[in-house]
């Protein structure tokens, strides 16, 4: 099956620093990219959806400034959490889907493994 | 809005035993329904879906089917083994961008 890789899988870093976290599509071009924000015990949030060369669209409630979503390539997404503060510790995912999101149709989302950033 | 519901884990079944996970939902619109697992360290796979009343996902001896009348879409399997310890998601879509609302997750442990 398609194959979605993140990088890096866990990172530890000082409050007020930036994070990146990468999301690659390995073995097929993804025009849309999801990323979910999930916390203990707690469903999967979508924060937002990006689709390639375009800006992303943000769920209610998620700061665009603070959460800074580019999707470049058709096989690279990424997430750079500004100026992080302890809160923002979770667990980050992505997830990638061919074609374009066609309103009656499902195009199956294939999901990375996650990256846990721990803020200090 | 749409929610999903799924009952709290952690469950713990031993091998050979019966799976029931249960999930209900609320939705706008009418929905394409999922059922999701994840691995120890590996990203979230999908494991059936079913898109239309009384149609039944299935895969890998998993079935679950989806039941308009009761909002469900409940995950059954006959004889559960080692290797289906994970994490298992419901999900749902209403279409407009395939936008997925996930349930919190089971957690399922099965012991030899």
């Amino acid at each position: 099956g398609a194959v979605v890789s993140q990088h890096p899988s866990r990172v530890i870093c000082k409050s007020g620093t930036s994070v990146k976290i990468e999301c690659r599509s390995l073995d097929f071009q993804a025009t849309t990219m999801f990323w979910y924000r999930q916390f203990p015990k707690k469903s999967l949030m979508l924060m937002a959806t990006s689709n390639e060369g375009s800006k992303a669209t943000y769920e209610q409630g998620v700061e665009k400034d603070k959460f800074l979503i580019n999707h470049a390539s058709l096989t690279l997404s990424t997430l750079t959490v500004t100026s992080a503060h302890p809160e923002d510790s979770s667990f980050y995912i992505c997830s990638a889907q061919t074609g374009g999101g066609v309103e009656a149709s499902y195009n199956e989302q294939f999901f990375g493994p996650g990256t846990r950033l721990t803020v200090l | 809005g749409n929610s999903v519901t799924q009952m709290e884990g952690p469950v713990t079944l031993s091998e050979e035993a019966f799976l029931t996970i249960n999930c209900t939902y609320t939705a706008t619109g009418y929905p394409s329904l999922f059922w999701y697992v994840q691995y120890p360290g590996e990203g979230l796979q999908l494991l059936l879906k079913a898109t239309k009343a009384d149609d039944k996902g299935s895969n890998k001896g998993f079935e679950a089917t989806y039941r308009k009348e009761t909002t469900s879409f409940h995950l059954e399997k006959g004889s559960v083994q080692v290797s289906d310890s994970a994490v298992y998601f419901c999900a749902l879509t209403t279409g407009g961008g395939n936008k997925l609302t996930f349930g919190t997750g089971t957690q399922l442990k099965v012991e030899l």
